[in-house]
């Protein structure tokens, strides 16, 4: 069974700061995603890491994938408010014999920047 | 284009009370899928579809039941609804995994049976 794990789940950090949220997963797998969701909204695709050392980038967030760490940061710089959401990694769970086309997704980094 | 769309957007059931949550896209997309979302769980799959005709058990399907007669329409059924059935839904698509693709998520169905 594919389990794929998030920490922190809540991050409070200030504007400016820079900090990392971390995504580990059980079993190989060489595809990882990004969403975002704001409170009561639904999920908005940020990244899509297809390898090992895909690295993507957004604005002020950042994405890698490390697939023999089994792996994924997502890094924020110079945390801005309107960056205030939850942010959730997901990975295919093809490999883990639960069928292809199948995302297993982390409990998700509620993420709050204060001014 | 309207994305995903999903009807109702919110809905009170009492316990053994029926109802079906509708999902429609209308980006050409051969994947569907339904999800659950409860506090402190992230995303949890109920069921699936990869094309017209076809539906998979995901997750957690018990209680659940799910058609797809038309490529763009994917229902999720509720026969008989339980509290633990409270929760918010929402329905995904995508055009083909095997590639680049994202899954493109509705706005959610916020569902509370009593």
């Amino acid at each position: 069974e594919l389990k794929v794990e998030q920490n922190p789940l809540f991050l409070s950090m200030q504007e400016g700061k820079n900090y990392t949220i971390y995504c580990n997963y059980s079993t190989t797998s060489d595809r990882l995603y990004w969403y975002r969701q704001d409170p009561g909204k639904s999920l908005e695709s940020l990244f899509v890491l297809l390898s090992n050392g895909a690295v993507k980038q957004e604005g002020r967030l950042m994405a890698s994938l490390d697939t023999k760490a089994r792996l994924s940061t997502l890094h924020i710089t110079a945390a801005v408010h309107d960056l205030s959401a939850t942010y959730f990694c997901a990975v295919d769970a093809t490999y883990s014999g639960a069928g292809s086309y199948q995302l297993t997704f982390g409990k998700g980094t509620k993420l709050s920047v204060i001014p | 284009n309207a994305g995903v769309t999903q009807t109702p957007k919110f809905r009170v059931l009492k316990t053994g009370q029926s109802m079906t949550l509708l999902c429609a896209q209308d980006m050409n997309h051969e994947y569907m899928y339904w999800y659950r979302q409860d506090p402190g769980m992230g995303l949890r799959l109920i069921h699936y579809s990869v094309g017209e005709g076809t539906t998979a058990k995901g997750e957690v399907p018990d209680g659940y039941n799910v058609s797809r007669l038309k490529k763009q329409n994917f229902l999720l059924g509720l026969e008989s609804a339980a509290p633990s059935q409270t929760s918010v839904y929402f329905c995904a698509s995508s055009r083909n995994l095997r590639v680049w693709e994202t899954q493109y998520f509705g706005p959610g169905t916020r569902l509370l049976v009593l």
